[in-house]
């Protein structure tokens, strides 16, 4: 299995906290990728990151933000949480963006009460 | 909205039959992948097609592109209950090509 781990796994947060999701990486790939998914939306692209401190929004930017200091991680923050951001996180890594394979992290499973 | 559209959204099948589903995207490409999803799991890489072939081989699974279309589809055939899972296509798209978007995708059941 490609080394890449998220943490927590599962978070219960209160509506207005900030939460901060972190993807780890062992495989030294360029490209990481943070998504969310609902069910009957699949999977949608939040935030992705080309390179340290290289990062671009997705589909569904808004109220997220992200950074990348080392190669190996790459943070998800919810400013200020709301219930809409209740879902599975999943974090992925490419070693050359979409002309590769995307690895996927397990997923963190957050609800916000 | 999304790049990637799969067609059905659900599909039950018999063990042994062969499965097919489709995807349908937006804008132009240069790459088109297809992934499978377990029940609470990660998601799994199945293939990669590039815009420049037509058609793409691994073992049981058969993958075909079509760029004049927009769409590409999955074949799994000789199904197994294993196959089980939720299928997913994902698509750069030329004016964005660093993003990888993925579709609603399928869920697959396969009835012993």
């Amino acid at each position: 299995d490609a080394g890449i781990t998220q943490s927590p796994r599962h978070k219960v947060t209160e509506t207005g906290t900030p939460v901060t999701l972190r993807c780890h990486q062992t495989e030294n790939h360029r490209y990481m990728y943070w998504y969310r998914q609902d069910p009957g939306h699949g999977l949608r692209l939040i935030h992705y990151s080309y390179g340290v401190k290289d990062t671009d929004k997705g589909e569904v930017s808004d109220g997220y933000s992200v950074s990348r200091s080392k190669t190996e991680d790459f943070l998800l923050t919810l400013e200020s949480a709301t219930s809409s951001q209740t879902s599975v996180y999943f974090c992925a890594i490419s070693e050359l963006g979409p002309n590769t394979e995307a690895f996927f992290g397990q997923g963190t499973r957050l609800t916000v009460v | 909205s999304q790049q990637g559209e799969e067609d059905p959204q659900a599909l039950s099948i018999q063990e042994g039959e062969n499965a097919t589903m489709n995807c349908s995207y937006k804008t132009s490409i240069n790459n088109l992948q297809w992934y499978r999803q377990n029940s609470g799991r990660g998601l799994v890489h199945l293939i990669l097609i590039r815009s420049n072939e037509r058609e793409k081989h691994s073992g049981r699974l058969r993958v075909t592109l079509d760029t004049s279309k927009k769409s590409s589809s999955l074949l799994i055939t000789a199904s197994r209950a294993a196959d089980t899972a939720s299928y997913f296509c994902a698509t750069d798209a030329s004016v964005s090509p660093q993003k990888l978007v993925f579709g609603q995708g399928t869920r697959l059941t396969i009835n012993p």
